[in-house]
């Protein structure tokens, strides 16, 4: 596709029950990046993928959350027995490379709504 | 570790007038500085980025940048605006070691009134 697509874009669940998000990167784009836009703590990194592993987890705020890549493209960001803190809006991006002249490419988001 | 501060949540001018979204960050390394724009209803965009060599940096929309050192500012600045400049910006910095792990300020809503 022509960007980084998400999806849903929307998701309400229960609290306690879990969840996955889906980001489909630019073809080609070599690194994966994970952030979280919340009302209360700004946009925040959670982890990123070089390929398919994942050298920095260090924003990822619990156990509860985990990420993988596969086949170098799609990645799952999946969060277990959710809680209300976790509402947010979780933010794909993708680039060519990590280096900083490679600009970052958001996806729209997913909208997450926990009851 | 690094941190940004934008000073203001909210800025409202009128349509032509000159703007300036503050942006101040803390660092205990070099850094890469960047600005980020969310327009209603879309996903984040670069507007212009801080790599090295000329500490002023512009965007093709007529925003221009300039990274002072000593203040540790990274202010954005467009001398006539318009109403479609209207959107949230984001003020930025990354470690020039490693990957893009990008520290976000907490964001500047910019409004156009006519």
């Amino acid at each position: 596709g022509a960007g980084v697509s998400q999806s849903p874009s929307n998701k309400v669940t229960e609290k306690g029950k879990d969840v996955e998000l889906r980001c489909d990167p630019i073809s080609g784009h070599t690194a994966l990046y994970w952030y979280r836009q919340s009302l209360g703590q700004g946009l925040e990194f959670l982890i990123y993928f070089q390929g398919n592993s994942a050298p920095d987890k260090s924003g990822l705020p619990s156990d509860r959350f985990s990420a993988e890549r596969t086949g170098g493209s799609v990645s799952t960001l999946t969060i277990q027995r959710t809680q209300q803190e976790d509402s947010a809006v979780y933010l794909c991006a993708s680039s060519l490379e990590t280096a900083p002249s490679s600009p970052l490419h958001f996806g729209n988001g997913t909208r997450l709504t926990v009851t | 570790a690094q941190s940004v501060t934008q000073l203001d949540s909210q800025v409202p001018v009128f349509e032509e007038a000159p703007v300036e979204l503050r942006c101040n960050y803390s660092s205990s390394v070099s850094v890469y500085l960047f600005w980020y724009v969310q327009y209603p209803n879309q996903g984040l965009q670069l507007l212009l980025k801080y790599l090295s060599g000329s500490t002023l940096v512009e965007s093709i929309n007529g925003f221009e940048a300039e990274f002072n050192k000593s203040q540790t500012s990274f202010h954005l600045r467009k001398p006539s605006v318009h109403i479609s400049d209207t959107a949230e910006y984001f003020c930025a910095v990354s470690s020039i070691q490693g990957a893009q792990k990008l520290v976000f300020g907490q964001g500047t809503r910019l409004t156009i009134n006519p």
